[in-house]
């Protein structure tokens, strides 16, 4: 996992509520990603972070927000408006290269 | 239309066998491409490629990249059981580091 840490490993949400997942990571790497995986599919992109205080939308964004206020976090907040949140989610960090190492993911179940 | 295409989507092997996992991609400004093995939970870094011809080689997994054909393999050689996982391919295109993934080949290994 190298450095880049993800919680909670398990999360219920209820319809209707937000829920925000945490991501840090201490390899001082500049750019961060949250890519969404459901079953049989491969990673899609939510959002990612090239620099502190600046982000941008990746191909699923909408009913998704993020922040980076500091190098070393990037938590995701799913909103009511992802219409089917249910899903592995998995966040990534790279230096200003093509390699990006991953966290161990958040499971987010909607009940 | 999917960007990256892996195939086959799923394969079943036994210890021993020798597998060639594909990858094809279609972008407009290759940079690279990488290859994860997730086993379920987070992808981990197997490889990243950027000239035609020249083969990657970790122990019994190597990959090689056909910029001209626009395509990519990854082989097994004397499969084991752990080697049971998702194979993941990813193109990087432009400047902006996203990866674009493909929907990974399920690779199972049976004693």
């Amino acid at each position: 996992d190298g450095g880049i840490t993800q919680s909670p490993k398990y999360l219920f949400r209820k319809e209707g509520q937000n829920v925000t997942l945490s991501c840090e990571q201490n390899l001082n790497h500049d750019a961060m990603y949250w890519y969404r995986q459901d079953p049989g599919q491969g990673l899609r992109l939510i959002y990612y972070s090239q620099i502190v205080n600046d982000f941008q939308k990746g191909d699923i964004a909408e009913g998704y927000s993020v922040s980076r206020e500091k190098k070393e976090s990037f938590p995701l907040t799913v909103t009511s408006a992802q219409k089917n949140p249910t899903a592995f989610y998995l966040c990534a960090a790279g230096e200003r290269t093509d390699t990006q190492y991953f966290g161990p993911g958040t499971r987010l179940t909607v009940l | 239309e999917d960007k990256v295409v892996q195939s086959p989507l799923s394969l079943v092997v036994h210890e021993g066998d020798t597998v060639t996992l594909n990858c094809s991609y279609e972008v407009t400004n290759f940079r690279s491409l990488l290859w994860y093995k997730q086993e379920k939970k987070a992808p981990t870094f197997l490889f990243m490629l950027t000239s035609s011809g020249i083969e990657k080689k970790s122990g019994r997994l190597s990959s090689i990249l056909d910029k001209k054909e626009l395509f990519s393999i990854l082989n097994i050689t004397a499969t084991q059981t752990g080697d049971s996982a998702v194979y993941l391919c990813a193109v990087v295109e432009g400047s902006n580091y996203k990866l674009t993934f493909g929907k990974g080949t399920l690779l199972t290994v049976n004693p």
